[in-house]
């Protein structure tokens, strides 16, 4: 099985833009979609991105994804921050029949 | 609206069973995959197990093989998760999820249900 490492933590101001890496240490990102998904304290994950860099409805385009093969990672990256966007953020992505979640990143505006 | 509501958590001794349920509304529940995802607290997420439209496939994380069970009732569109032999670390929010099998993707969510295993 493979590893999605996440930072622990970022934070950012209000309208800045921040980027949240997602690591796999094997196996090539490309091969398999990455999720994000968000969870604010008390409440179940949403979907903000999924295949990669698709957003469901609803979801602002002040959240965009992508991946990089080359440094074999995920990123999630939230512009024009707002105080609403704090949250936990994981990635998630898979491996034959195997789920598996990034560490999660705690996003602070301050 | 899609919804799902589970139910069945609690306090349970240690080797002790609990049977989760899940109760799905607002799709045709007997198209999709269905999944079990949990998250100890102040942990991250942990997927558990998956189970196929008819529940001719079922899959699950390494650390509950043998002792937790996915099932579903496609007539009650219900989802369910048969845990035995618990332990101290399988203390958790439940949650369950709608599979998109096709993305491997987790949409949505149920509130989840909080099983603790203390004695």
């Amino acid at each position: 099985n493979f590893m999605l490492t996440q930072p622990h933590s970022v934070s950012e101001s209000p309208g800045k833009t921040v980027t949240i890496s997602c690591s796999r240490s094997s196996g090539s990102i490309a091969s398999n979609y990455v999720q994000w998904y968000q969870q604010r304290p008390g409440s179940a994950p949403t979907t903000v991105i999924y295949e990669d860099n698709q957003r469901p409805s609803g979801v602002p385009d002040r959240f965009s994804g992508s991946i990089d093969s080359s440094s074999n990672s995920a990123s999630l990256t939230i512009s024009g921050l707002k105080t609403e966007d704090e949250a936990d953020y994981y990635c998630q992505s898979y491996d034959s029949s195997n789920q598996v979640f990034g560490g999660g990143t705690k996003l602070t505006v301050l | 609206e899609v919804q799902l509501v589970e139910s069945g958590g609690g306090l349970v001794q240690p080797g002790g069973s609990l049977r989760l349920s899940c109760a799905a509304s607002g799709f045709t529940f007997s198209s999709y995959w269905m999944s079990w995802v949990r998250q100890a607290p102040g942990k991250g997420l942990e997927w558990v197990a998956n189970i196929k439209q008819d529940g001719s496939e079922k899959y699950y994380v390494d650390s509950v093989k043998g002792r937790f069970t996915i099932s579903r009732d496609n007539a009650k569109n219900s989802l369910y998760l048969q845990m035995n032999s618990l332990r101290a670390e399988d203390t958790a929010m439940y949650y369950c999820a709608r599979f998109l099998e096709w993305a491997n993707w987790f949409d949505p969510w149920g509130q989840g249900t909080l099983v603790t295993v203390s004695s």
